[in-house]
């Protein structure tokens, strides 16, 4: 079973604060994302990274950076965390498509965020 | 650029009843189609998939989805619904647009509430 973990449930951190949130999965797979989720928007993807150190912009990159120097590891950073940052990130991991064809995400549990 | 639509934010079934979930997509190419299911507190769990061939397929927990190119639509069905399937669903479509690694785009959700 492909395992997607998330180094925190639940995380409180005050305005200002520099947050890091990890990602680790064990099936070897290149590409890793993050996205957050709020109520009545779905899911909005942030970053993603198709390699070790290879990164790009979703939709919502603003406020936000990643970091991934090993491949089973993507770290996702709060440079100064505003409380509109207050949210459920989730990580995902994928094979690398081949061809056209795209393969499923599988996600981790998700980190609460709360910014006060 | 590809969007995805579920117009129902909630749904209310009966215990032992059917259920249509729908989703529909705007996308430039052949789509890949996905259904996952988000139990509360819990990140995202894959319910099926379409990426070519038969356009009815079958997923885990007893659901099915049919692609239909014509009215760019997947929407998600299960013939009798159970009290576990209480949860929030999400339909998406890949690959990313914008690039780079083989992201999804999700559609905002739909909430099924069972009634008893």
């Amino acid at each position: 079973d492909v395992k997607v973990t998330q180094s925190s449930r639940y995380l409180v951190k005050r305005t200002g604060e520099k947050v890091f949130l990890e990602c680790v999965q064990d099936m070897d797979h290149e590409n890793m994302f993050w996205y957050r989720q709020d109520p009545g928007l779905g899911l909005r993807l942030i970053y993603f990274s198709y390699d070790v150190k290879m990164k790009e912009k979703g939709d919502i990159p603003e406020g936000y950076s990643v970091s991934r120097e090993k491949k089973e590891r993507f770290s996702l950073i709060l440079e100064s965390a505003s409380t509109n940052q207050t949210s459920m990130y989730l990580c995902a991991s994928s094979l690398r498509a081949m061809g056209t064809l795209s393969y499923e995400q599988y996600f981790g549990p998700g980190t609460r965020l709360t910014v006060t | 650029a590809q969007s995805v639509t579920q117009p129902d934010i909630h749904i209310t079934v009966s215990e032992g009843a059917s259920l249509e979930l729908r989703c529909n997509y705007s996308y430039g190419a052949t789509p890949y189609l996905f259904w996952y299911v988000q139990s509360p507190g819990q990140g995202l769990q894959l319910l099926l998939k379409y990426f070519s061939g038969d356009t009815l397929v079958q997923g885990i927990k007893g659901f099915e989805a049919e692609f239909k190119r014509s009215q760019s639509s997947f929407n998600l069905r299960k013939p009798s619904v159970h009290w576990s399937d209480a949860a929030e669903y999400f339909c998406a479509v890949g690959p990313y647009s914008g690039g780079g690694a083989d992201g999804l785009t999700f559609g905002k959700g739909t909430h099924l509430i069972i009634q008893p």
